[in-house]
C-alpha cells in the first residue's frame, strides 16, 4: 500500500532562516507526491507536486521540494522563512489509479511549522 | 477559476436533524471527493465520485449519504449524526486521469465546520 510519513510533529525556525519539512514515502510503482498547506480553520492549499522529471520541484510562495529516490524522501524546503508561513503542512501520495480514473490521496500525519519573528 | 466552493462554512445541528453540505466546482473536473478532518489530524477520505458515479466509499456509516447531481455539484446529506461526527468536512475535485503520465492535483474547498450537539 502507498504511504507517506512525516517524522516531525512540529518544526520551529526563525524568520529569515531556511526551513525543511520532512516527508518519506513508500510506494509501489512511480510515486505521485504532493505538498499541501493548511492555515487555521481553512481548507488545504496545493503547494507543489512531483510526477516525473527534475528532482527539484518549485511551487507556490517560494517553496520547493526535492525528490530523492534512493532515500525515498520528498522534503519541503524554503530558503528564507516568513512568519506568515506558519501553518500545518501535509505531504501526500496518490494511491493506485483505479480503472474509472479516480484515486485516493493518502496524507501524512502533518507537520506544524512555527516561524518565530 | 481554480476554486472549489463549499456551503455552509459553519453548521451546528442536533442529533435528530437532517442537513446537507454542498460543494461546487466549475473547472470541468470529473472526480470529486469528500474528506473528513478532525482537529490536528490529516484528512480522511470518505467518498469519491468519478463521472458522477460513486467510485469509492471508505466504509462510511449510512448516516452520511453522498449525492452527485451533475458534474459540477457534490452534496453530502447528513441525518442522525453523533457528536463524534463533529469535524471539518472538505470537498475536493481533480481532473480525470486517463493517460499514463498525466498529472493532476486535487483542489480543496475551504471546508464546512460541522458541530453536532
Amino acid at each position: 500500500a502507498q504511504s507517506v510519513a512525516q517524522p516531525e510533529d512540529q518544526v520551529n525556525v526563525a524568520e529569515g532562516n531556511p526551513l525543511t519539512v520532512k516527508c518519506t514515502y513508500s510506494v509501489s510503482g512511480n510515486p505521485y507526491l504532493f505538498w499541501y498547506v493548511q492555515y487555521p480553520n481553512r481548507g488545504l492549499q496545493f503547494l507543489l507536486k512531483y510526477i516525473t522529471g527534475d528532482n527539484l520541484v518549485k511551487g507556490s510562495y517560494g517553496f520547493e521540494a526535492e525528490f530523492n529516490k534512493s532515500q525515498t524522501s520528498f522534503h519541503l524546503k524554503k530558503p528564507s522563512a516568513l512568519v506568515s508561513d506558519s501553518a500545518l503542512y501535509f505531504c501526500a501520495v496518490r494511491d493506485i489509479l483505479r480503472v474509472d480514473s479516480s484515486y485516493k490521496l493518502i496524507f501524512g500525519s502533518g507537520t506544524r511549522l512555527l516561524v518565530r519573528p | 477559476d481554480t476554486e472549489v466552493t463549499q456551503t455552509p462554512k459553519h453548521l451546528v445541528m442536533g442529533m435528530t436533524n437532517k442537513k446537507s453540505l454542498k460543494c461546487e466546482q466549475h473547472m470541468g473536473h470529473r472526480a470529486m471527493y469528500w474528506y473528513k478532518q478532525k482537529a490536528k489530524k490529516p484528512p480522511e477520505l470518505m467518498f469519491v465520485y468519478s463521472y458522477e458515479k460513486l467510485s469509492i466509499n471508505e466504509s462510511v456509516p449510512s448516516r452520511f449519504s453522498p449525492e452527485c447531481p451533475n458534474s459540477s455539484l457534490l452534496n453530502l446529506h447528513l441525518h442522525a449524526l453523533q457528536p463524534e461526527d463533529s469535524a471539518l468536512y472538505l470537498c475536493a475535485s481533480s481532473q480525470e486521469v486517463l493517460l499514463q503520465g498525466a498529472n493532476t492535483e486535487a483542489f480543496f474547498g475551504q471546508g464546512t465546520r460541522l458541530t453536532v450537539v
